[in-house]
Order: C-alpha cells, then structure tokens, then sequence
C-alpha cells in the first residue's frame, strides 16, 4: 500500500514557465511534508518542507501548498530552469513514538526544455 | 555537499556473499537513517538509530542488520545477498531533537549483486 504518491512519472515544462509537481497521501496523521531534488548519482537534496499546520510555504523560486482535505501537496517552481530538471521526491513524515522516518513517493522526473 | 559521507560508491558482488555499508553523519547529527532504493522504487525506509540506538525499522529484511557506533557513523549489514538487493542505498541524518526533521542525504552506495 503507497501511502504517498506521485501520479505523473515525469512533467516536461519551457524555460521561464511553472512547474507543478503533485503528491497524493492516504495517512491523515501525516504531520510534516518534505519536497526532495535528485540529480544522477546524487543523493536527494532537501529543498523545501511545510509543517501540516501551514497550508503555504516559500522559498524563493520554490512554494509547496498544502490541502489536508484533500490530502495533496504540490510544488511549484516559478520561473522553471534548465538546472531544475531533476527527480523530484515527495516525503511524509509521522513524529509518531519518537520516530521520524519519511515515507517517500516514486518520484517525478521534470525535465526543463530550454 | 551535504555533510552526510558514504563509502564504498559502488560495490560488486555476488549472490550470497555478505557486505557493510558505512555512513557518517553531518556533525552533530545524532539521527541516522538507512533507505533502500530499486530500480523505479522511492525510497524505502529501512532502520533509525539515533545516538546508539535503535528508534525505528521500516521494510527491512532479517537479512539486513544494522548498527549506530558511539562515535555516531553507522554501518548497515547486508548477508546471504540475493539479485534482488541489487539497489542505491542511502544513508540519512538528522539533528533528530524535536519532531519531524529535514533528513539530510549521502550520495548513496550502489550495490550490484551479480
């Protein structure tokens, strides 16, 4: 059972517009959700991270919404670079029992057409 | 470079053999965090330990084991190796004190089990 998920395998976007990643999760007690960029060979990096009591965070080019209702997240990076095609990952944590272990989503691969 | 190192990069070998991953975390970090990672997969969590301790196990076979050291690195353990732990694996920290936290994320270990 995935309890995150990332729908779209891949999102290709022209220089200059949005890109909107989408996560899906089915466990309500998630309380915190993290957004992570892997290059080829690299580990994921942390890019940004909404706490479940926020419906909007931003980070410069990067704003991760929140719809617990619906239990969605999406990020959006506007303007859209070349250096931002990449896997994108979905995490979601449970600080439940002093554990904080993320569950994580398969991944959208953006791919920025110059 | 986020702090998290890991070695060996890659590692060839064969069915039922036995292996040890090893990971330092960023300084201070005192939370570490294994995750599995197959073709077309998220990532999977796999064990917690944090400060010597073992906080938490995800989806980790009885054929894996792993250990958090008093000078913090960690080593995960992997015997009797099948194809199908052929995958990157990656090593995570965190500062681990209060709820939730950003993992920080090594480069990984590219296991191939031939």
């Amino acid at each position: 059972d995935q309890q995150v998920k990332q729908n779209s395998p891949s999102l290709s976007v022209q220089e200059g517009r949005i890109s909107i990643l989408n996560c899906d999760y089915t466990n309500s007690m998630f309380d915190y959700f993290l957004w992570y960029k892997k290059y080829p060979a690299e580990g994921p990096t942390f890019l940004i991270s909404i706490s479940s009591i926020k419906d909007k965070n931003e980070d410069g080019r990067f704003t991760v919404f929140l719809n617990k209702s619906a239990k969605h997240l999406s990020l959006h990076i506007v303007p859209s670079q070349p250096g931002d095609s990449a896997v994108y990952f979905c995490a979601a944590g449970l600080a439940g029992a002093g554990s904080y272990q993320l569950t994580f989503g398969k991944g959208t691969k953006l791919s920025v057409i110059p | 470079d986020s702090g998290v190192t890991q070695t060996p990069k890659h590692l060839i070998t064969a069915t039922g053999q036995r292996v040890t991953l090893r990971c330092s975390p960023r300084s201070g970090d005192l939370s570490v965090y294994w995750y599995q990672q197959s073709l077309d997969q998220g990532l999977q969590f796999l064990i917690q330990y944090y400060n010597g301790e073992e906080r938490a196990k995800g989806n980790i076979l009885e054929r894996f084991s792993a250990q958090q050291f008093p000078d913090l690195h960690s080593e995960l353990n992997l015997s009797s190796l099948e194809l199908g732990d052929s995958a990157l694996y990656f090593c995570a920290s965190s500062v681990a004190g209060r709820g939730v936290e950003t993992q920080y994320f090594g480069p990984g270990t590219r296991l191939l089990v031939l």
